[in-house]
C-alpha cells in the first residue's frame, strides 16, 4: 500500500532563516506531487505541483521554492523565511498515471511558525 | 476558472442525528469529480467521499452519502448517525483537466454529546 511522509512534523524558525520541508509517497511510482499551505482556520492554498522530476508548477509567486530531485521526493524551500510563511504546510500526492481526476492523499503537515 | 462555494462556516448536530453540509461549484468542464475531506483536529485531510460527474447515482460511504444535482451545480454531504468522532473541518473540493483540486472554505462541524 502507499504511505507518504513528511517532516518535520512541527518546526520553529527565526525570520530570515532558511526552510526545507520533505515529503516522500513509498508504494509508488511517478506520482503528482502537491504542496498547500493552510493559515489557521482557513482553506488550503496550492502552493506548488509536479508531475514529474524536475517538472515543477508554481501557483502562488511567493518567497517558497520547491524541487522533485527523485520521483518519490519533493522539497519545500525558502532561504529566507518571513512572518507570513507560518502556518501548516500540506504534501500530497495522486497516481500519475491515472489522469486529473484521481483522488489526492495527504500526508500527516508540518506546522510552522516563524518568529 | 473553478469555484467552490461551501455557505456554512459552521454548523452543529447532536450525537445520533442527521446533519446535511451544503457545497456549490462552477466549472465550465464536462468531466470532473467532486470530494469531501474531513479534517480532524489532528489537521490531516482524509477522504470522505468522491462523486464522478458523470455518474447519476449518488455516491455513498457507510453513514456518508452525497447529493449530487449536476444541474444545479449542488454537491451536499449528508452525515447520518452523527458521531462525536465526526466532528471535524469538512471541505469540499472540485477537480478538473489541470491535475489540480479547488477546495472551498470548509465548514466546521460540532457534534454535541
Amino acid at each position: 500500500s502507499q504511505t507518504i511522509h513528511q517532516w518535520p512534523a512541527t518546526l520553529v524558525q527565526p525570520v530570515g532563516s532558511p526552510l526545507s520541508l520533505e515529503c516522500t509517497v513509498e508504494g509508488t511510482s511517478n506520482p503528482n506531487l502537491y504542496w498547500y499551505r493552510q493559515a489557521a482556520g482557513r482553506g488550503l492554498q496550492l502552493l506548488f505541483y509536479s508531475v514529474g522530476i524536475g517538472q515543477i508548477s508554481s501557483e502562488v509567486p511567493q518567497n517558497l521554492s520547491a524541487s522533485r530531485p527523485q520521483d518519490r521526493q519533493f522539497i519545500l524551500s525558502s532561504k529566507k523565511l518571513l512572518l507570513s510563511d507560518s502556518g501548516f504546510y500540506l504534501c500530497a500526492w495522486t497516481p500519475g498515471t491515472s489522469g486529473y481526476q484521481e483522488t489526492q492523499y495527504f500526508g500527516p503537515g508540518t506546522r510552522l511558525l516563524v518568529l | 476558472a473553478q469555484t467552490v462555494t461551501q455557505s456554512q462556516p459552521e454548523m452543529s448536530v447532536q450525537e445520533a442525528e442527521t446533519v446535511t453540509l451544503s457545497c456549490t461549484y462552477d466549472t465550465s468542464e464536462s468531466d470532473y469529480y467532486l470530494f469531501w475531506y474531513k479534517q480532524p483536529p489532528s489537521r490531516q485531510m482524509i477522504l470522505v467521499i468522491r462523486q464522478e460527474a458523470y455518474k447519476q447515482q449518488n455516491a455513498t460511504e457507510n453513514r456518508f452519502s452525497v447529493n449530487f444535482q449536476k444541474a444545479a451545480k449542488s454537491f451536499s454531504l449528508k452525515i447520518s448517525d452523527s458521531q462525536l468522532g465526526d466532528a471535524a473541518m469538512y471541505f469540499c473540493a472540485l477537480g478538473g483537466s489541470n491535475y489540480k483540486l479547488t477546495f472551498g472554505k470548509g465548514t466546521l462541524l460540532t457534534v454535541n454529546p
